[in-house]
């Protein structure tokens, strides 16, 4: 059974960074793209970032280009988003999902439970 | 970026009867479209891929159409546990953007 773990989450002051980590078991985790998607509280749903199975490439939305830095480690199956310089509008539930399959399609199937965090002084 | 419009932002309709959700999108996706469900407190579900695939699982009563700019996501008869939002998205383009969601209320 595939399994997405989120952890990292909490509260955090605006300028403050965290680090999210996704732990995946249940399917060979170095064949697949990986993503973390955001809700922000009563919301619609954003991608955040996306990293190919190698980890040889990234993608950022623009709203976090520069300050987010999305990483994997295969070795231990878990996927990682390095936050920095929060802002308020980063409040949100953090997803960690996979692609769909062992190539890039661009949608997910299997989603983690979420991860809430939350930018406030 | 490409823009995912939704449409109507509440659908009300008793059970038994279709539902019919819209999506547009601000530039040709092809058939790059997926429609995601969700219900309060879960992560979004896979109901539909490539415009008009069912995912594993999911109940033929929902289906999908369309291509280019416009696409459609029916659900024939509607069952309780149907109510809930939807939400198309495209991944023809990198950021990939989801449409602002519809909400399913019981009429």
């Amino acid at each position: 059974e595939v399994q997405l773990v989120e952890s990292g989450g909490g509260l955090v002051q605006p300028g403050g960074s965290l680090r999210l980590s996704c732990a995946a078991s249940g399917f060979i985790f170095s064949n697949y793209a990986m993503y973390w998607v955001r809700q922000a509280p009563g919301k619609g749903l954003e991608y955040v970032s996306a990293i190919s199975s190698n980890a040889y490439s990234t993608f950022y939305a623009n709203s976090v280009k520069g300050r987010f830095t999305i990483s994997r480690d295969n070795s231990e199956n878990t996927l990682y988003l390095q936050m920095g310089s929060l802002r308020a509008e980063d409040t949100a539930v953090y997803y960690c999902a996979r692609d769909h399959y062992d190539f890039w399609s661009g949608y997910s199937a299997h989603w983690g439970q979420g991860t809430l965090v939350t930018v406030s002084s | 970026e490409i823009v995912m419009t939704q449409s109507p932002a509440t659908l009300s309709v008793s059970p038994g009867e279709r539902a019919t959700l819209s999506c547009r999108a601000s530039q040709s996706v092809s058939s790059n479209v997926a429609w995601h469900q969700q219900k309060r407190g879960q992560a979004p579900r896979l109901l539909i891929y490539g415009a008009s695939t069912r995912a594993t699982g999911i109940p033929a009563r929902f289906s999908g159409s369309g291509s280019g700019t416009e696409f459609t996501l029916t659900i024939s008869s509607l069952q309780s546990e149907d109510f809930a939002l939807y939400y198309c998205q495209q991944y023809n383009n990198w950021p990939y953007t989801f449409g602002q969601g519809t909400k399913l209320e019981i009429k």
